[in-house]
């Protein structure tokens, strides 16, 4: 089955510079979801989006955005990058509240993409 | 305010042993989700189970075992004869609208051969 594609795995950028990172979510899945998870740290929720609107914000820098576009594809851009920005980042997809299956799990992540910030 | 607990940052056990491991919920919601997640080295977040706020049966899934109390706001999971792959750091987490997940601090397992 398809699972939550993200893009790329691995980014290495420098300080000040600009990253985009990219998430396609499960066909037929109408929200997606970006959490940041720091070295040793939990994830941390920090937007999501239902119908290419913005839904919920929780602890995203003002340096970070993000967009959900007509094909619900996401993209997370971060601009001045600053070291501690370095982390795992996590796209999950879910479909609409009336098909979230009751034993699973509502969110399906994706393998996150690592961040690496010098 | 939602909140998890895992109290217990790190355990190391012997393989074969079982282990439980520790969270503590707080809601004021009176419908709510909890789930388990492992992550392993290579980082992939895991979905183990999810449970919502008015089934307290316990779960058990071959190794694997929960014990859901709302008495105590507690959501325990313990791995019976543990295996050096069940080598991990264990997310305990929160939903109370089938949405957004809050995840806790989570545990780092070592199982040692």
């Amino acid at each position: 089955a398809a699972g939550v594609i993200q893009s790329p795995r691995h980014l290495i950028k420098e300080k000040r510079e600009t990253a985009t990172l990219k998430c396609y979510p499960i066909p037929r899945h109408d929200t997606v979801y970006w959490y940041q998870q720091g070295p040793g740290q939990d994830p941390q929720f920090l937007i999501s989006f239902y119908e290419k609107m913005q839904s919920d914000k929780g602890s995203i820098p003002d340096r970070f955005s993000a967009q959900q576009f007509s094909d619900y594809h996401s993209e997370l851009n971060m601009s001045s990058l600053e070291l501690g920005d370095s982390a795992l980042y996590f796209c999950a997809s879910s479909p609409q509240t009336a098909l979230r299956p009751g034993p699973n799990s509502p969110l399906h992540f994706g393998n996150g993409t690592r961040l690496t910030v010098t | 305010a939602q909140k998890v607990t895992q109290a217990q940052t790190e355990i190391s056990v012997v393989e074969k042993e079982d282990v439980t491991l520790d969270c503590v919920y707080e809601t004021r919601d009176t419908t709510y989700y909890l789930f388990w997640y492992k992550q392993p080295p290579s980082g992939e977040l895991v979905f183990l189970i999810r449970r919502n706020s008015f089934d307290e049966q316990n779960e058990i899934s071959g190794r694997y075992s929960w014990n859901f109390q709302k008495s105590t706001s507690s959501f325990n999971f313990t791995i019976t004869a543990s295996q050096v792959v069940d080598s991990a750091v264990y997310f305990c987490a929160l939903s109370f609208r089938d949405d957004k997940i809050i995840f806790g601090k989570g545990t780092r397992l070592h199982i040692l051969p």
